[in-house]
């Protein structure tokens, strides 16, 4: 049974900090593993998809890694922003027992201006 | 384009009713998925569409919620005889085929009391 863990539960850094969200997942049989960012109150918008075959993912000042041999995958935010504040969800999709899609419990990410 | 859209968005109801949730999936996307996040917690997977497959039911927690998704499109998610704990927001995503990004709509935020 897939399981995904998110540290740290939440995190508070001044702006203009590099930063790195954590995730791990116990089953290494995993398709696919997508970050997601979700502001208080409302839906979760996508931010990387890293397919089991790739080893990371850039897009802007993120950039997601995944090792699946470790059932490690990183978020590393660039210069942060006052704007990522919000909750940082990863999630793995898995590829026995069907394609349901796990997801940790996030990661509260405060940037202070 | 438009994105994925579900109705209503806010839900109050009375112990042992029942309620339906509608999601619409973006056009053309043939995965379909829903989740349910409680009050701070993280998200529960429920149910999975792909295409004119069999669900996915597995993380459906009791015989109370069903879900269906018809003509490939339009899903809706019932509770029968809610309980105080079916109190959550319901989300619902779409991806254009299994194992692809996943796409979110806004929820739909259910009280039961």
């Amino acid at each position: 049974k897939q399981e995904v863990t998110q540290i740290p539960a939440a995190l508070s850094v001044p702006e203009g900090e590099n930063l790195v969200l954590n995730c791990s997942f116990t089953d290494s049989a995993i398709y696919n593993l997508q970050w997601f960012r979700q502001d208080p109150g409302k839906g979760l918008t996508s931010l990387l998809l890293i397919q089991s075959s790739q080893r990371e993912q850039t897009s802007g000042r993120l950039n997601a890694s995944l090792d699946k041999s470790s059932g490690r995958s990183t978020l590393y935010i660039a210069a942060s922003q006052p704007g990522d504040s919000a909750t940082y969800l990863c999630a793995g999709a898995g590829n026995t027992g069907g394609f349901k899609t796990i997801f940790g419990a996030g990661t509260r990410l405060f940037v202070k201006a | 384009g438009a994105g994925v859209s579900q109705s209503p968005s806010n839900k109050v109801t009375e112990k042992g009713k029942d309620v339906e949730l509608r999601c619409d999936p973006i056009s053309g996307h043939t995965a379909l998925y829903w989740y349910r996040q409680s009050l701070g917690q993280g998200l529960e997977f429920l149910i999975y569409f792909q295409g004119n497959s069999a669900p996915d039911k597995s993380g459906l927690p009791s015989d109370r919620f069903s879900a269906e998704r018809t003509g490939g499109s339009v899903s809706t998610l019932t509770i029968q005889r809610t309980q105080q704990e079916d109190s959550a927001v319901y989300l619902c995503a779409s991806s254009p085929r299994t194992g692809y990004e996943q796409y979110f709509g806004p929820g739909t935020r259910l009280t039961v009391t």
